[in-house]
This record gives structure tokens, C-alpha cells and sequence, in this order.
């Protein structure tokens, strides 16, 4: 149980692009799912909270015009890097927080931006 | 806010070897996670704890939370070479949850 998947698994895009990013959890709802980005070689750094039914809250220093984030259902968030420029290349990785504070990861996104 | 300070930042050991890696906090945490990431993967969870003092065992991993509640150690037992990856341990205080920096683990045959 607990699984989290991602799509697209990698993606290449052009600069000034908007790319959509889906993250859903596949057997259980998921009220709290989380976004992150991970630089090569370097820890998870928390982008946003997305929670079911609201906005979403960004953490200090994220942009939430550029990353749009929707959680339009229990099992389905999507974050959306609007106008990417190549300095948003990263890892973004999504979680579901199952009960607790456990969260459940899913496999990641490798964004380029050329 | 709340920091972790996770050590080693790398090791590179030899397979068979114990491993053993820390976290410390500056401040307490009511809950210590261990994850692991595989290159170009999420992480997935190792081992939960919800205990100060808690000593919990998940295979060759062992991992415990602090008695003060600012710290917490995960070992590896008689390492192999998928264990290689990174090692992530986060924290849990009122609010939000924080990830260490990541110990990369490298394992030679």
C-alpha cells in the first residue's frame, strides 16, 4: 500500500515553456501532499503544501505565481512550472502524507529546461 | 526554525561493514524518520520512530530516537552494494517535518 506515482518521469522543455507535473497517490486518499525540489546532490528542499479542496502554502522564497500548484482531488495534485527558464532544472519529487506524519514518496521528475 | 545536522555528508566502506550515521537537532522533534533514495528515485521510507528512547530494527537496519529528542542514529549491518544510495533522516516538530542534508553511501564490492 502507500504508493505514489509521477508523471511525467522526465521532461524536456524550452525555455520561456510551461510545464504540468502530475503527482497522485494510487491506493489511498491523500488529503496533504507535498511538493519538493532536489538539486544534484543536495537534500529536499519543501516547496509547497498542497492540501485537498485549498490553496496551496508556499514556503518562503517560492514563487506561487511561477509554481502553480492544484489539488483538485483526494488522490491528485499537480504542481506547474510556469514560463521555465533553465535555472528551474531540477528533481521535483511529490509526497503524500498517508496518517501521522508519515509521507510516502513518489519516483520524481527530472525537469531540463533548455 | 528548526536544523538538522546530518554526518557523514559521504562514506565509502567496503562491502560487509557496519555503517552508522547521525542526526542532531537544535531543537526536539516528536518524530525522527530514516529514508533511503535511490539515483534518480524518491526515497522511500526506512524506519519510523515515535518514541524518545525508541530502538527499532527493519532487517540489517537498526535505528533509534534520541533519549533527548534532538538526535537520532541509523546502522547498517554487514553492508552490501545495494546499499548504496543516500540516507536521509528527517524531523518531525509541531509544525512541519525537516530533512538532513543526506549521507551518500558508497559500497564497494
Amino acid at each position: 500500500g502507500a504508493v505514489v506515482s509521477q508523471h511525467p518521469s522526465w521532461v524536456i522543455c524550452k525555455s520561456g515553456t510551461s510545464v504540468k507535473i502530475e503527482c497522485r497517490s494510487l491506493d489511498f486518499q491523500a488529503t496533504t501532499m507535498f511538493w519538493y525540489r532536489q538539486f544534484p546532490k543536495q537534500s529536499l528542499m519543501l516547496m509547497a503544501t498542497s492540501n485537498e479542496g485549498s490553496k496551496a502554502t508556499y514556503e518562503q522564497g517560492v514563487e506561487k505565481d511561477k509554481f502553480l500548484i492544484n489539488h483538485a482531488s483526494l488522490t491528485l495534485s499537480t504542481l506547474t512550472v510556469t514560463s521555465a527558464h533553465p535555472e528551474d532544472s531540477s528533481f521535483y519529487i511529490c509526497s503524500a502524507r498517508v496518517s501521522g506524519w508519515e509521507q510516502f514518496f513518489g519516483p520524481g521528475t527530472r525537469l531540463t529546461v533548455l | 526554525g528548526q536544523q538538522l545536522n546530518q554526518s557523514p555528508q559521504s562514506m565509502f566502506i567496503q562491502e560487509g561493514e557496519d555503517v552508522s550515521m547521525n542526526c542532531t537537532s537544535s531543537s526536539i522533534f516528536n518524530t525522527w524518520l530514516w529514508y533511503k533514495q535511490d539515483p534518480g528515485e524518491g526515497p522511500v521510507l526506512l524506519i519510523a520512530l515515535y518514541k524518545a528512547g525508541e530502538l527499532t530494527s527493519n532487517g540489517r537496519l537498526t535505528a533509534q530516537f534520541g533519549i533527548t529528542r534532538k538526535d537520532s542514529f541509523l546502522n547498517i549491518s554487514a553492508s552490501i552494494p545495494s546499499d548504496v544510495g543516500i540516507y536521509f533522516c528527517a524531523g518531525r516538530g509541531n509544525n512541519d517535518m525537516r530533512f538532513g542534508a543526506g549521507t551518500r553511501l558508497t559500497v564497494k564490492p
